[in-house]
């Protein structure tokens, strides 16, 4: 059974940092692209960053560009993202999304059920 | 990277059908035939439902179905039930990015 288990959200000042995971298990990890995608609360879907399966191809939102951090450790099957120099407005739910084939960008299949972000001073 | 332009809201009544549209650019849409739709329920995680414009993953129902013409995507409903009631949210690859619409909740009456 493929599982996502996401970690590491949190209270966090304005300017802070935060590094989120995500465990997985069921799947060849090491095999496919990965992404996280955040939902601010009653808000909808917003793309954050992706990483491709081997770490080399990375992308990230304009908006966290610089200041978030997507990697991987294949041989602990778990994907991070660093978080720095936090906004307000990145106050949201992150999951972590498996895409669909190997190369990561055609969609996403299986979801985990997010950990919790809250920016406040 | 601009969010996909999705209708706020849709309705209908069980059994009829709907689509739902999904506007986006020729950097995203327009290029590439990687548009993917998604149901979500309250408090609960995304599913995918159409991936790759218009495949469906194992499970899901034939009455879900998706297409594309130009910049513009749909998803369509039909045989409406009780239990499509949902948010649905359109997604694409825009190139080093994938770009998702701003969501429909789609009420059946």
């Amino acid at each position: 059974q493929v599982r996502l288990v996401e970690s590491g959200g949190g209270v966090v000042q304005p300017g802070g940092s935060l590094r989120l995971s995500c465990a997985a298990s069921g799947f060849a990890f090491g095999s496919y692209g990965l992404h996280w995608v955040r939902q601010a609360p009653g808000k909808g879907l917003e793309w954050v960053s992706f990483i491709g399966y081997d770490g080399s191809e990375k992308y990230h939102r304009d908006s966290v560009e610089g200041r978030f951090t997507i990697s991987r450790d294949n041989s602990k099957s778990t994907l991070y993202l660093q978080m720095n120099s936090l906004r307000r407005e990145d106050t949201a739910l992150y999951y972590c999304t498996k895409g669909l084939g190997p190369w990561g960008l055609d969609a996403f299949d299986v979801w985990g059920l997010g950990t919790m972000v809250t920016v406040s001073s | 990277q601009s969010a996909l332009t999705q209708p706020r809201s849709v309705s209908g009544s069980p059994g009829q059908s709907v689509s739902i549209s999904c506007t986006g650019t020729s950097r995203d849409i327009g290029t590439f035939d990687y548009v993917s739709w998604y149901q979500q329920y309250p408090g609960k995680p995304p599913k995918v439902m159409i991936y790759d414009v218009n495949k469906r993953p194992s499970g899901v129902p034939d009455r879900f179905s998706g297409s594309k013409s130009g910049n513009t995507a749909s998803l369509t409903i039909s045989g409406l039930q009780a239990e499509d009631e949902a948010d649905y949210y359109c997604c694409a690859y825009a190139g080093s990015a994938m770009v998702i619409g701003g969501g429909t909740k789609l009420t059946v009456l």
